[in-house]
């Protein structure tokens, strides 16, 4: 079966330091795999996308990510966190048997400590 | 450009009523979803279009209802609502196949 693992609830780091949130996915073939922040009380927001080409994307406000395939894995990172990070971030992988859907993570919570 | 938006904002129901989530969007678009967030078990989708007059079922389909009348407006619809359909709802929407989908701010339904 086809699905996206983030094996962490939470996640706190304090602010300046590095951060990474993870991400597993499982599906067959070439994934394409999205990363969305959400802020409280609204809705999801694009980060960054990995489809093809460099193992390393670069995102919005600061975020990369880094496919490794041997791993399955997707994981966000930021050099530098701040207190505004502290959201609530989602894996996303394109559904292979669908490619008009997307299958979610449960999500892990950032919280960046002054 | 408004982008994605979803009326109402916040709704509260008794049981057995009926309710009708409207989202609208300005981006042209043909691809748009429902989707239900609960904590704990991320985003689930529940229904979705690929375009006007279109709709499929998605991961959680039971108990509701769409219409594509429009390109722009993708309604979702609780005939008789149930406490387990209290949850937050997103939009989204997305153009060509393989972009980013992009979300709309929510409606929080308490269903008592």
């Amino acid at each position: 079966a086809q699905s996206v693992a983030q094996p962490e609830d939470q996640v706190n780091v304090a602010e300046g330091n590095p951060l990474t949130v993870k991400c597993t996915y499982s599906v067959s073939g070439n994934p394409y795999l999205f990363w969305y922040v959400q802020y409280p009380n609204r809705g999801l927001q694009f980060l960054l996308k990995y489809i093809t080409g460099d193992n390393l994307v670069k995102g919005s406000y600061g975020f990369e990510a880094e496919f490794n395939k041997s791993q399955t894995s997707f994981h966000l990172k930021k050099p530098s966190a701040l207190v505004s990070d502290s959201a609530l971030y989602f894996c996303a992988v394109r559904d292979m048997w669908n490619t008009d859907k997307l299958i979610f993570g449960t999500g892990t919570r950032l919280q960046v400590f002054p | 450009n408004a982008g994605v938006t979803q009326t109402p904002k916040f709704r509260v129901l008794k049981t057995g009523q009926s309710m009708t989530l409207l989202c609208a969007q300005d981006m042209n678009h043909e691809y748009m979803y429902w989707y239900r967030q609960d904590p704990g078990m991320g985003l689930r989708l529940i229904h979705y279009s690929v375009g006007e007059g279109t709709t499929a079922k998605g991961e959680v389909p039971d108990g509701y209802n769409v219409s594509r009348l429009k390109k722009q407006n993708f309604l979702l619809g609780l005939e008789s609502a149930a406490p387990s359909q209290t949850s937050v709802y997103f939009c989204a929407t997305k153009g060509l196949p393989y972009n980013e989908q992009f979300f709309g701010p929510g409606t929080r339904l308490t269903v008592l």
